[in-house]
């Protein structure tokens, strides 16, 4: 059982906007604004797509956007493309017991 | 570029010892922490622990305390897995990724190591 909680699936077509929601609690998400999303792409690495919440790094399109709002991130994807078809997982600090904890990951269906 | 290159995979039995590698370029390699993730067949990611090779300070997921060991050889800019005695359900593809530090999900990863592990 993961830590942070996904839903399983999200779908949507091109061009529209879809949200993910990852869920976690007063200890994770709530507490730290170190919340970080991932993309991986079948039987390959996963790609940061936002760090500290919020943040894209370079390279990443501005289609990608994350918040949060109490024990729970979100991260946006607007303006669908195929490509962005993957499986998506958000990671959070947890303290200096657990450390970092993933999410159990959202399959991403473009339409 | 930044590169972490991992060794290749691994066909190993129930029982036997194991350790994999994880060789970081293009970056200074002391000045961030390298960490390791667990990627079971279809299932998700787990995060087992994390090393900084400028003086092996190392942090383990409670998962993953005592079940593995992580190290770093700073000299040659390259982190390690170890297992001492495999199981069968040690069979995943394991990921190193660079991290800023212990509280921050990786930035760079690896392309992982498939680990087998059957009799």
């Amino acid at each position: 059982q993961s830590a942070l909680t996904q839903p399983r699936s999200v779908s949507g077509s091109p061009g529209q906007s879809v949200t993910i929601s990852c869920t976690g609690t007063s200890s994770d998400v709530g507490r730290y604004n170190y919340v970080s999303w991932y993309q991986q792409h079948p039987g390959k690495a996963p790609k940061l797509m936002i760090y500290d919440v919020s943040k894209r790094p370079s390279g990443v399109p501005d289609r990608f956007s994350g918040s949060k709002s109490g024990n729970t991130a979100s991260l946006t994807i607007s303006g669908l493309q195929a490509e962005d078809e993957a499986d998506y997982y958000c990671c959070s600090y947890a303290g200096s017991y657990t450390y970092v904890i993933f999410g159990g990951g959202t399959k991403l269906t473009v339409l | 570029e930044v590169q972490l290159v991992q060794s290749g995979a691994e066909v190993r039995k129930p029982g036997e010892s194991l350790k994999i590698s994880c060789k970081g370029s293009g970056y200074t390699f002391t000045s961030y922490w390298i960490g390791w993730v667990r990627q079971m067949p279809g299932k998700d990611l787990e995060w087992m622990g994390i090393i900084y090779p400028t003086d092996s300070d190392t942090r383990y997921s409670p998962s993953f305390q005592g079940q593995v060991t992580i190290s770093a050889d700073k000299s040659i800019s390259t982190a390690y897995l170890q297992w001492s005695s495999l199981k069968a359900s040690d069979s995943a593809i394991y990921y190193c990724a660079r991290s800023g530090g212990f509280t921050y999900g990786p930035d760079y990863w690896g392309p992982g190591t498939l680990v087998t592990v059957s009799s």
